[in-house]
């Protein structure tokens, strides 16, 4: 059984550009969760999509955003990229709407020059 | 003060050493607590899930949960270079949607 994967697997960006991350769960699960994993901040909760709906936010600021595709894979946005957005981005699915064994994808590192 | 507290380490210890890894967290409504492994430039990769208080025994690895302290455990019993990696606990709430993470312990296991 295939995990969850993610593109691109780096991403260089400057500041005030728009990064776009993908992410694909692990067949059958329909939730999927956006981390931001930042150095020496740990892992932070961005957003929780649930059969296409954002259900939940972390403490981000509106131009990170996403969404989710009737096949259940998602995007996230980061509208007018700063210095400290640059940061490994995963992405987790789980089986269960909003159940706690969530399983990750090897993330998106983004760095922003 | 972060709901989870985790010591970032580094840990480094010999071969076949018993590892000791430990959280502890302020939110009494955590319920659902996890222990994932993350190697270098890799996503994490869940180890072990625990719900309420107690034990659980997986091959090498024991996850313990002691609700009344807040405080939560993981032994690696007979370690091997290949565990060499950073732990992350994280913890849920009933219902909840996200995890709260601690910071990561970085653990080295010398040959």
């Amino acid at each position: 059984e295939a995990g969850v994967t993610q593109s691109p697997t780096h991403l260089i960006k400057t500041r005030g550009q728009q990064a776009t991350l993908r992410c694909s769960p692990i067949s059958g699960h329909t939730s999927v969760y956006w981390y931001q994993q930042a150095l020496g901040l740990g892992l932070q909760f961005l957003l929780w999509y649930d059969e296409g709906e954002e259900r939940n936010r972390g403490n981000f600021p509106p131009r990170f955003s996403g969404r989710q595709f009737p096949n259940y894979s998602s995007e996230l946005n980061v509208n007018a990229l700063e210095l400290e957005d640059s940061a490994l981005y995963l992405c987790a699915s789980s089986l269960l709407r909003g159940g706690d064994t969530q399983y990750f994808g090897p993330g998106t590192r983004l760095t922003v020059l | 003060q972060k709901e989870v507290e985790q010591d970032p380490g580094p840990l480094s210890v010999p071969e076949g050493a018993i590892v000791s890894l430990n959280c502890t967290y302020s939110n009494s409504a955590f319920q659902y607590f996890m222990w994932y492994r993350q190697y270098s430039r890799k996503g994490p990769e869940l180890l072990m899930y625990t719900y309420s208080s107690g034990n659980k025994e997986d091959g090498r690895f024991t996850a313990q949960v002691d609700k009344s302290s807040k405080y939560i455990s993981l032994f690696i019993r007979d370690s091997q270079p290949s565990d060499s990696a950073t732990y992350l606990c994280a913890m849920s709430a009933q219902g909840a949607q996200k995890l709260v993470f601690g910071q990561g312990t970085r653990l080295t296991i010398n040959p």
